[in-house]
């Protein structure tokens, strides 16, 4: 079983705020690391799948780091939005036949206008 | 449509009946995943589908739970003898080439209510 831990558990910032989270998980046996948004009566929507130690990728305002040694990746927002207001969630898959993705319990993000 | 689509949206069932979702995956999608959301909780994961591979059932909290997806395609989650902690929205989602490093599409899910 894989351990994901998400911080915070919720944060609200104020419009225009920057912000980030944090995602730890085993580094051991590393593949991929998923993050996703999901907005309160929507499904989940993936916002990035990172693979490479360092890799740093980007869409529109949110960004994401990753650290494959380490075992954490950073999820950025820059001058955030209430339309931003979601859970944010990662999942860490493991390569070989444990490939299954377990989510972490989130990060819940409340934009006050 | 072109998404993932799940059936029905709403279910309120009384407590010891069966009941069964149905999950229809994106067209080429080879990994299917059924997840669950119960109240104030997180994504559970329950069953992992890919490909022809045998499917990881490690998620399913009883025996009461079961899935299967016929020809690759359609899945459908069954729940024997619900009880009132089975309560929950159950999702379904696909992916292209699996949870490494093909990102998931989820459908809306299926409410179930157990009375």
């Amino acid at each position: 079983i894989l351990n994901v831990e998400q911080s915070p558990q919720s944060l609200h910032v104020q419009e225009g705020d920057s912000t980030n989270f944090t995602c730890s998980f085993p580094s051991s046996n590393f593949y991929a690391l998923h993050w996703y948004r999901w907005e309160t009566a929507k499904s989940p929507e993936a916002l990035f799948v990172m693979t490479l130690n360092g890799d740093e990728k980007k869409k529109g305002r949110i960004s994401a780091t990753l650290n494959t040694k380490e075992g954490y990746s950073y999820l950025y927002i820059k001058g955030s939005q209430p339309e931003d207001s979601a859970t944010y969630l990662c999942a860490p898959s493991r390569g070989g036949a444990t490939n299954k993705l377990i989510f972490g319990t989130g990060t819940l993000l409340a934009v006050q206008p | 449509g072109a998404g993932v689509s799940q059936s029905p949206s709403n279910k309120v069932t009384e407590k010891g009946k069966d009941v069964e979702l149905r999950c229809d995956p994106i067209s080429g999608h080879t990994a299917l995943y059924w997840y669950r959301q119960s109240l104030g909780q997180g994504l559970e994961f329950l069953i992992y589908f890919q490909g022809n591979s045998a499917p990881d059932k490690s998620g399913l909290p009883s025996d009461r739970f079961s899935a299967e997806r016929t020809g690759g395609s359609v899945s459908t989650l069954t729940i024997q003898r619900t009880q009132q902690e089975d309560s929950a929205v159950y999702l379904c989602a696909s992916s292209l080439r699996g949870s490494n490093t093909g990102e998931l599409f989820f459908g809306e899910g299926s409410r179930l209510t157990v009375l």
